[in-house]
């Protein structure tokens, strides 16, 4: 079964830097995701991306955030300069176009440490 | 805005026993539904989803849930819990046909053997 991968898996960063997670979204599928999940708590929305643009964002969404899809195949978040409250699991979803849009396919999940 | 609750933080059932998990959304139209597994470091798993028809849906796993319009609710349940299911479930809505999904704050399991 098509699944969405991410990369790595868990990072250790040192507050203040560049920090860029990597997901591969099923291959037929133009609509993606990024989700957080602070340990304990609920995951929240980021943003979702379809056509080479955002199409929403949350507010914690900020100008330290960015997405790219820099080719066919990977879509990216980019954290400029990491806080302590950035350490989350990142999660990379994506959805197929059409009446199937709205199911969400998740990736295992990148975990993030900023120290 | 929408918005999902899910009343109970943490559940203890025996193996073998029902489970029930309560989940209400708040949208004004007619939502989409979902209810995802997760299990400890480790991304969510699907269990089943409703968009329009049938008001109980079969999921993965033996799960269904179903969606009571009357009451903003779309229960998860399993008529014979396994040690296995013992996770975290997570109800989501969205709003739009690929638009972003809202979550609850979700509802951990255990199983007692």
């Amino acid at each position: 079964e098509p699944e969405v991968t991410q990369t790595p898996s868990h990072q250790v960063t040192q507050m203040g830097q560049e920090v860029i997670l990597r997901c591969v979204p099923i291959s037929n599928h133009l609509y993606f995701y990024w989700y957080r999940q602070i340990l304990g708590q609920k995951v929240e929305f980021l943003v979702s991306f379809y056509n080479n643009e955002i199409s929403e964002k949350s507010e914690i969404f900020d100008d330290q955030f960015s997405v790219e899809r820099p080719d066919g195949s990977n879509f990216t978040l980019k954290i400029r300069s990491t806080k302590l409250e950035d350490s989350a699991m990142y999660f990379c979803a994506s959805s197929e176009e059409g009446a199937e849009g709205n199911t969400i396919y998740f990736g295992e999940g990148s975990w993030l440490t900023v120290v | 805005a929408q918005s999902v609750t899910q009343p109970d933080i943490h559940i203890t059932v025996s193996e073998g026993a029902s489970l029930e998990l309560r989940c209400n959304y708040s949208y004004g139209a007619t939502p989409y539904l979902f209810w995802y597994v997760q299990s400890p470091g480790q991304g969510l798993q699907l269990l089943l989803k409703y968009f329009s028809g049938d008001t109980l849906v079969q999921g993965i796993k033996g799960f269904e849930a179903e969606f009571k319009r009357s009451q903003s609710s779309f229960n998860l349940r399993k008529p014979s819990v396994h040690w296995s299911d013992a996770a975290e479930y997570f109800c989501a809505v969205a709003a739009t046909n690929a638009g972003k999904s809202t979550f609850g704050d979700g509802t951990t399991l255990t199983v007692k053997p």
